[in-house]
Order: C-alpha cells, then structure tokens, then sequence
C-alpha cells in the first residue's frame, strides 16, 4: 500500500517563501504530484516529479528525493490567495493511474 | 475547452433515498476516476473507469456502490440507500493515458452530497 505524511499546518506572511515536506511509502514508484485546494473548490494540479531533481514553474517549485522517499513543495513570494490546502499524491493501483493523497497541508498566508 | 463538469453541484438526501451523481469528462479523455473527500480530510480513491470498464475498483465500498461509465454519456457515480456517513464532497477527474505515460488528472468542481 501507499501512505504519505505532511504537516497539518503552516502558517506565513506575504512575500515570505514556505516549504511544505512530504514522505511517502510506497510499493513501486511512479512519481509525486502536488495539488492545490482552496477551501469548497476542487484540487488543481501544480507540479510533478517522477526524478529526482528540482522542478520550476513560476513562484511554485517541487523537489524529490527517491532515496529519501521525501519531496517538497517551495513556494515563492507568498501572497493572500496562496492560503489553501495542498496535497502531495502518489500513483497506484491498476494501472498506476489512481492518486493516493496525503492528508493535506493548511496553508495560512497573513498580511 | 470545457474542464470537467459534474452535476448536480450540491445534493441534499434522506437517509435511504438514492443519490446519482454524474460527471463528463474533458473533451478528449476516456479516462475517469471518482475520489471522495470527507471534512477536513484528504482525498480518497474510489474508482477507475475506461469507458464501458471498471478498471480498478479497489476504494469503492462493497456495498451500497457503483459506478458505470457507458459508450455515451457521463460516468455515474450512484449510491443506493445512503446513510449520514455518505455526506461528503465527490471529485471526478479526467486524463488521457497514453502507453503507460502519466498524464495530468484534471479535477471538476465536485458535488457536495448532504445526508438529513
């Protein structure tokens, strides 16, 4: 099976940088993914990493280490709407295409 | 380009009563998965489907659950007899799977399913 492991929170302030971690255990692996979810609204697909490395897109950026079974999600120049739930996932199942979540990281971003 | 549409938005049942919730992939992908999320939680995986096939059900409880994905038409997520833990918000998310090559899940907006 899958199981992944983030912190339920963190809070910051705008134009601060923010690390949300991830450790996963998983049988096989076929890359992590982050998603972002503002409260009531569905998730929305960020980045993914299936080698080890750093991954840049804009303000947000991954990182993975397979060794370490652990990834991280950077995010840049925070701003009011960055405050979310975020999400580390991993594949699994038939197939390899289901995503097994965590459970979330509550992101608070203050003035 | 539409995203993934899921309807209804918000569904309110009694204990008992069926629920059916429906959701059209994006144009261009056969793929659909159904995920739910209870309060303050992550999402779960409940099912996989290719049209006309189930293909990994491995998350749906036994009982009370199916789901179809037909030639045409959306895929229906239905639950029969449901009971106050069924009040949860239901994902479906849409992909193309191309040889084994991971592809993005795209996630609707969700029905948000009350039981009274």
């Amino acid at each position: 099976g899958q199981s992944l492991e983030q912190p339920s929170e963190v809070t910051a302030v705008e134009g601060a940088i923010v690390q949300i971690n991830c450790t996963y255990q998983t049988s096989g692996f076929y890359g992590l993914s982050w998603y972002q979810q503002h409260d009531g609204g569905a998730p929305t697909f960020l980045s993914y990493n299936a080698l080890d490395g750093l991954e840049e897109t804009g303000r947000f950026s991954s990182f993975l280490s397979r060794s370490d079974s652990y990834g991280y999600l950077l995010l840049q120049e925070l701003q009011m709407k960055d405050s979310a739930s975020y999400f580390c996932a991993v594949r699994g199942g038939t197939g390899f295409q289901k995503l097994v979540f965590g459970t979330g990281t509550r992101l608070l971003v203050s003035p | 380009n539409a995203g993934v549409m899921q309807n209804p938005r918000h569904l309110v049942r009694r204990r008992g009563q069926e629920a059916r919730l429906r959701c059209s992939p994006m144009k261009g992908h056969s793929h659909v998965y159904w995920y739910r999320q209870l309060p303050e939680e992550g999402l779960k995986f409940m099912v996989y489907l290719q049209k006309e096939n189930i293909i990994d059900e491995s998350g749906m409880p036994k009982e009370r659950f199916s789901a179809e994905f037909p030639k045409e038409g959306p895929s229906i997520l239905r639950i029969q007899q449901v009971v106050r833990g069924d009040s949860a918000a239901y994902f479906c998310a849409s992909s193309m799977v191309e040889g084994g090559v991971y592809n993005e899940q795209f996630f609707g907006p969700g029905t948000r399913l009350t039981v009274l």
